[in-house]
């Protein structure tokens, strides 16, 4: 995924907030997106943002979108062990999605 | 609940041999994806399906081709593997006029 960049690790507390982030290319993307690996597993969607809205937030997670700067964040609150996961960012392009080259969220005890 | 399976979650097969992945969703979606994730590069789209008997290349589809014989199957096919499609494929399928994609579960290919 060379138009859509993301940290490949972030290693954070059990407790504390993780903050994973990703910038991507096209200003005209209409839709951002979070899928989550477990591992062994294919990816789930874990949430998305419009690209009109800046916030989105659901439960523990909260998305973030500066379409300026076209940067992506999604924070999870209270990180648990069952948050381990690669997080990967998408951005949708003519009903294609662009991914990132996901980011492994590792969780210290 | 919607599901996408793939026919085998691990598969070890010898240089040369002709490979068949396949993929089959349950949810009536138009259009369906064969990625394969290699680490630090992501999903990379081999080929991908918007109706049956059409398909269209994605960003790697050299040394791959892929078959749509019914709405619910798609199969990648490797006519002669090498090592280097030692990889995790990933089957997706998505609704149209909708930008969510379901994935299958994957098959870990390693090519010997």
């Amino acid at each position: 995924g060379e138009d859509v960049e993301q940290s490949l690790f972030l290693s954070v507390r059990e407790g504390d907030s993780s903050v994973i982030n990703c910038t991507y290319t096209d200003s005209s993307s209409t839709y951002l997106y979070w899928y989550k690996q477990e591992p062994g597993a294919g990816l789930q969607l874990l949430t998305y943002i419009f690209s009109n809205m800046d916030m989105k937030q659901d439960q523990r997670l909260t998305v973030l979108l500066n379409k300026k700067d076209k940067h992506l964040s999604l924070r999870i609150a209270d990180t648990q062990t069952g948050d381990s996961a690669i997080y990967f960012c998408a951005e949708s392009r003519n009903y294609q999605l662009i991914w990132g080259a996901g980011t492994k969220l590792i969780i210290k005890p | 609940d919607v599901k996408v399976t793939q026919s085998s979650r691990y598969l070890v097969k010898r240089t040369g041999e002709k490979v068949f992945l396949e993929c089959v969703q349950d949810m009536d979606h138009e259009n369906m994806f064969w990625y394969r994730q290699d680490p630090g590069l992501g999903l990379r789209l081999i080929y991908f399906s918007y109706d049956v008997k059409m398909k269209e290349k994605g960003d790697i589809p050299e040394g791959y081709s892929v078959s749509r014989e019914k709405k619910e199957r798609f199969s990648l096919i490797l006519e002669s593997a090498s090592t280097n499609q030692t990889s995790m494929y990933l089957c997706a399928s998505r609704s149209s006029g909708d930008n969510e994609q379901f994935f299958g579960p994957g098959t870990r290919l390693t090519v010997l």
